[in-house]
């Protein structure tokens, strides 16, 4: 079964730092969410992005975030400079179209650590 | 605005009770998608079940069944015989269409299943 994944699984940054979390979305998907989740919380919505553009984002997306579809394959998102608080699992999701209204699919997640 | 209520932080149980996982919803939208997922201790989420809108029937699969009640916005989640192996934190969610044409989730607080032994 085609699946999303998520690098690295793991990432330890120094505060002020900018990290690079990476997707790559299941093939023939259109539809690209990140969500966070911080440590013993829920899940968050951050940003969707369909063609080449942000459709959605959440007031937690800063302009220390951002997205983008490089390559037509991966799906990254960015945050300039790390903060204490941006410490969490992120979660990057990818979904079919409007109109099958498929599940999302879920990457494993990239468990970011920001000391 | 939409919203998903899981009242149960923690819920303990020795193995092979059933137990029943809550979950409330508020939305405006007559069209929605309500799914549970799983999360273990590993962190990724693991889809259990998509229910839309317009399908009050229950669902029964092995061990697991929701109950889907529209009259009290209800999407409530039972495993039956619990297992060790159940242990997670369990999420309700929500999502509805927006004008941007995307769906995004709404995810309630979860739920920590823990069984005993």
């Amino acid at each position: 079964e085609p699946e999303v994944t998520q690098t690295p699984s793991h990432q330890v940054t120094q505060m002020g730092q900018e990290v690079i979390l990476r997707c790559v979305p299941i093939s023939n998907h259109l539809y690209f969410y990140w969500y966070r989740q911080i440590l013993g919380q829920k899940v968050e919505f951050l940003v969707s992005f369909y063609n080449n553009e942000i459709s959605e984002k959440s007031e937690i997306f800063d302009d220390q975030f951002s997205v983008e579809r490089p390559d037509g394959s991966n799906f990254t998102l960015k945050i300039r400079s790390t903060k204490l608080e941006d410490s969490a699992m992120y979660f990057c999701a990818t979904f079919w179209d409007s109109l099958s209204q498929e599940t999302q699919y879920f990457g494993p997640g990239t468990r970011l650590l920001v000391l | 605005a939409q919203k998903v209520t899981q009242a149960q932080t923690e819920i303990s149980v020795v193995e092979k009770e059933d137990v029943t996982l809550d979950c409330v919803y508020e939305t405006r939208d007559t069209t929605y998608y309500l799914f549970w997922y799983k999360q273990p201790p590993s962190g990724e989420l693991v889809f259990l079940i998509r229910r839309n809108s317009f399908d009050e029937q229950n669902e029964i699969s092995g061990r697991y069944s929701w109950n889907f009640q529209k009259s009290t916005s209800s999407f409530n989640f039972t495993i039956t015989a619990s297992q060790v192996v159940d242990s997670a934190v369990y999420f309700c969610a929500l999502s509805e269409a927006r004008a941007s044409g995307t769906y995004k989730y709404i995810f309630g607080t979860g739920t920590r299943l823990k069984v005993l032994a």
